[in-house]
């Protein structure tokens, strides 16, 4: 089955730097890349994600690279603010998701 | 749109007891329903995907008669807890799937003490 390793398991940034979150996955097969915010207690939130037949993504502030022949996909965030210190996961998927150990990210002002 | 929502939020039961948590997808029709589990600090972890009208499919070291799972409708799904123990305590989050949409919608998530 598919397993999903995720590096670092915490990230400390100043504010205004960038945040690089790093994943690889085993199954060839998993064509669905999406990355989670969750905060303490509550449902994970969709930040962006990326299908197999594309190599990058970016949504304002958030970009995602996949590269399928090595099977890693990365997570960038520049800028950041402390509102976004989180809990980050990635996961992959031809069906249900099979998450990264997540990384804890810690934006200081 | 696309949201989902899960009941009970949270629950205290004994040991030995059952407990039912529902899935329902409010605004759309969900062909495929996951259930997850976490533990605190611990990343979320797939038990099992039913599709309506069909059988669970169960993770590898999910046991299926301890977790059962019931997909009755496009808009509900429900995961019973069977003979709960104190390490069957987690947070369980539900999503959902519809069409060929790829995104999944997760449930706000039901936290389970067994006392």
């Amino acid at each position: 089955g598919e397993n999903v390793e995720q590096h670092p398991s915490t990230l400390s940034v100043q504010e205004g730097d960038s945040a690089v979150i790093k994943c690889t996955y085993s199954d060839s097969a998993s064509n669905y890349f999406p990355w989670y915010k969750q905060e303490l207690g509550k449902r994970p939130q969709l930040i962006i994600d990326i299908r197999s037949n594309v190599g990058e993504k970016k949504d304002q502030r958030i970009a995602v690279t996949l590269n399928k022949t090595a099977k890693h996909f990365s997570l960038h965030i520049t800028e950041t603010q402390p509102e976004d210190s989180a809990v980050y996961f990635c996961a992959a998927t031809i069906g249900g998701l099979i998450f990264g150990t997540g990384t804890r990210l810690q934006v200081f002002p | 749109g696309a949201v989902v929502s899960q009941h009970p939020s949270w629950v205290i039961c004994k040991s030995g007891t059952s407990v039912k948590i529902e899935c329902r997808s409010l605004d759309f029709q969900a062909t495929t329903m996951f259930w997850y589990r976490q533990f605190p600090k611990q990343s979320l972890m797939l038990m099992a995907t039913s599709n309506e009208g069909s059988k669970a499919t169960y993770e590898q070291g999910v046991e299926k008669d301890k977790f059962l799972i019931n997909h009755a409708s496009l808009t509900l799904s429900t995961l019973t807890v069977t003979s709960a123990h104190p390490e069957d305590s987690s947070f369980y989050i539900c999503s959902a799937r519809g069409g060929r949409v790829w995104e999944q919608y997760f449930g706000p998530g039901t936290r389970l003490t067994v006392t």
